[in-house]
């Protein structure tokens, strides 16, 4: 599986947006890009997930480069429960029905 | 969708003893899974758990040290045998389901080995 690399750590106020980065330089045409988040204390949770096109649902947005090299999960409006370590994915459609986990973003929600 | 609960959430064990985790999956599902993840760390996936026949393990993760049981396609057992103080751990199930494909995981069960 390609890797992913995304900062260790990042900031963001409570009720402002938050845009996590992630580069995926090696990513390849079958290759989907999958976002999941673990709160404390708990098991990894889907956020959302796209090939090409941007993608929205209740939770986030995703938004993918033109070359699908990078892309960015946007919360719209981060609260305090959105405080987590955000996992940026690749995983081949016709690959392994696993998941391989890099470090993450851990996203810190300042009251 | 799929909800899993995994047994004990949390143990605290003696070393050279063994734990059984067990994960219940509210659906049949083909594809589950059992991942490790390391204080501080992220999710290290240990094996596959295949219903019907034995556990396909990733590299560093071997069958006398993490027995798999699959008897049917709701349950699975993952034993850590003979324990260390380096197998404190959260261990946590995982199942995919597909169309679309999809990962769901546990709350994990934390070990602590003393």
């Amino acid at each position: 599986d390609a890797k992913t690399t995304q900062p260790n750590s990042m900031e963001s106020n409570e009720e402002e947006p938050v845009h996590l980065p992630c580069n995926h330089s090696t990513i390849s045409g079958t290759d989907y890009i999958h976002w999941y988040r673990q709160l404390p204390s708990q098991g990894p949770e889907y956020v959302i997930h796209g090939l090409t096109s941007n993608v929205n649902n209740r939770m986030a947005s995703l938004a993918i480069a033109e070359d699908r090299k990078s892309s960015t999960l946007i919360l719209h409006r981060a609260t305090l429960r959105d405080a987590a370590v955000y996992y940026c994915i690749l995983r081949d459609e016709a690959g392994a029905n696993n998941l391989f986990f890099g470090t993450g973003t851990r996203l810190t929600v300042i009251p | 969708s799929a909800v899993i609960s995994q047994k004990p959430s949390r143990d605290i064990c003696q070393r050279g003893t063994s734990l059984t985790i067990q994960c219940q999956v509210d659906s049949q599902v083909t594809m589950m899974f059992w991942y490790r993840q390391q204080p501080g760390q992220s999710l290290t996936l240990i094996a596959t758990a295949n219903q019907g026949s034995e556990a396909t393990y990733e590299s560093g993760f071997v069958i006398d040290k993490f027995p798999i049981s699959r008897p049917n396609l709701t349950f699975s057992t993952l034993t850590v045998s003979n324990m260390s103080p380096e197998d404190s751990s959260i261990y946590l199930c995982s199942v995919a389901t597909f169309i679309p494909w999809r990962a769901f995981f546990g709350q994990g069960t934390r070990l602590t080995v003393v």
